[in-house]
């Protein structure tokens, strides 16, 4: 009965390899959010999607893909991997995309070595 | 650009205690809106509090309340007959009113650490 579940839950890989970071919600909320932390704990948004389309995309590198096949699911993928990308990577999702309270996973701890 | 700052890096109160964390922000909206989320460490976020900007009335959810000072710019938390599952990193954040992106900004957060 997860509200909003992440795979996997931790991901090392080496650099310049790709990979993917599923996410899926079973709220009914049709937005849905990727966030970035970093290793001093600071939270940023990097995409938000609507109902399957981007409405919010940080600055960030263009090696970061996220898809959203529907409304329950939100990946991210990531081409050639690079050292500063290890961070834990959170997805959101909410009802609309207002003020409304965002429900997030558990987060998935990347490492790239 | 909006901005959310926490001036405190860790707080430490003692159980039963009560404690305040501080948040101020930078804004040129009138209109919007303030959290507070915790962060313990399963990691998950969970959202805490929130206040509405055009509220004056503060808000408050069981132990937790805030000092919302629009003028001032200031939002803190405060946590009272503190528990040792309050032991946390916790986060301001802000979200324009027009919030039509659904777009928060983070503050750096504290960490809250409960002595028994």
């Amino acid at each position: 009965d997860t509200a909003v579940s992440q795979t996997p839950k931790y991901l090392v890989t080496q650099m310049g390899n790709d990979k993917s970071i599923k996410c899926e919600q079973n709220l009914g909320h049709d937005t849905m959010y990727w966030y970035k932390q970093d290793s001093k704990k600071f939270l940023k948004i990097m995409f938000s999607y609507n109902n399957k389309e981007l409405i919010i995309n940080e600055t960030v590198p263009n090696r970061f893909s996220p898809k959203s096949p529907d409304k329950a699911h939100l990946n991210l993928h990531i081409n050639s991997l690079e050292l500063g990308d290890s961070a834990v990577y959170f997805c959101a999702s909410s009802h609309g995309t207002g003020p409304h309270e965002q429900y997030f996973g558990p987060g998935t701890r990347l490492t790239v070595t | 650009a909006q901005t959310v700052t926490q001036s405190q890096p860790e707080m430490s109160v003692q159980e039963a205690e009560t404690v305040t964390l501080s948040c101020t922000y930078d804004t040129s909206e009138s209109d919007y809106y303030l959290f507070w989320y915790k962060q313990p460490p399963s990691r998950q976020m969970i959202l805490v509090i929130r206040q509405e900007a055009y509220k004056q009335q503060n808000a408050t959810e069981n132990r937790f309340s805030v000092n919302f000072q629009k003028a001032a710019k200031s939002f803190s938390l405060k946590i009272s007959d503190s528990q040792l599952g309050d032991a946390a990193m916790y986060f301001c954040a802000y979200m324009n009113y027009g919030g039509s992106q659904g777009n928060l900004i983070f503050g750096k957060g504290t960490k809250l650490s409960v002595k028994p």
